[in-house]
């Protein structure tokens, strides 16, 4: 079993939907939780983290955390083509000092 | 200019071959590390730095070796290239609170494209 695995791509949702990202963790000792969003090309870019279980609002991006269920989730409201990317979960080990990433999930916004 | 600056953006190379990838930062970070992507693989570890005199093996070691010179640089060398050592790298760094413990979030470079034939 990976430690971090994220629902399998690609995802297309159609502009102005709700995309939904989901990831789950093994390491009940994990603290922190992050997204990073990479375009095509390009290097991943952080967009949310999140600590504490329950709901955390940045904009159009809300991420979701429950520990006791060892899952985190990226909702992306009003979806975007701009939104269009693949959307990496990272889960930081404070034992380790390191991050897990998962595989990533592909996000298509179809305008 | 970038904060995380990686060089070469792209690289050939044949077999066999020593490679050096470097990575230098201007964000003042004390911790670094180089990940390795491979299509639908997400990021893997290869190896990273707490500071000058800490450096970890990360999940995929075997085959690099890496270097910190100095807080600001952090090159990976490959001693002798192989053909599934092609990959997307990526330099990285982050800004450890230790009075806090609170998070590590990592600032990427643009990438080195290695080829490996």
């Amino acid at each position: 079993q990976k430690e971090v695995e994220q629902n399998s791509g690609p995802l297309s949702v159609p502009e102005g939907a709700i995309a939904s990202l989901n990831c789950t963790y093994s390491d009940r000792g994990s603290q922190s939780f992050f997204w990073y969003r990479q375009y095509s090309g390009k290097s991943p870019e952080l967009i949310m983290f999140i600590y504490s279980n329950g709901d955390k609002e940045d904009g159009r991006f809300t991420a979701q955390l429950n520990k006791a269920s060892q899952y985190v989730s990226l909702l992306i409201r009003d979806s975007q083509p701009s939104d269009s990317a693949t959307y990496l979960c990272a889960v930081w080990d404070p034992n380790a000092g390191k991050s897990t990433f998962g595989d990533g999930t592909t996000l298509t916004v179809k305008p | 200019d970038a904060d995380v600056t990686q060089t070469p953006r792209n690289r050939i190379t044949k077999t066999g071959k020593r490679i050096m990838l470097e990575c230098s930062q201007t964000k003042g970070h004390d911790r670094m590390y180089w990940y390795r992507q491979d299509p639908g693989l997400g990021l893997r570890l290869i190896y990273y730095s707490f500071d000058v005199k800490d450096i970890n093996k990360g999940e995929i070691s075997d085959g690099y070796s890496v270097s910190r010179q100095a807080q600001a640089k952090f090159s990976l060398s490959l001693e002798s290239a192989i053909p599934n050592q092609t990959a997307l790298y990526f330099c990285a760094t982050s800004d450890f609170h230790r009075d806090t413990r609170t998070n590590e979030k990592l600032f990427f470079g643009s990438g080195t494209q290695l080829s490996v034939l």
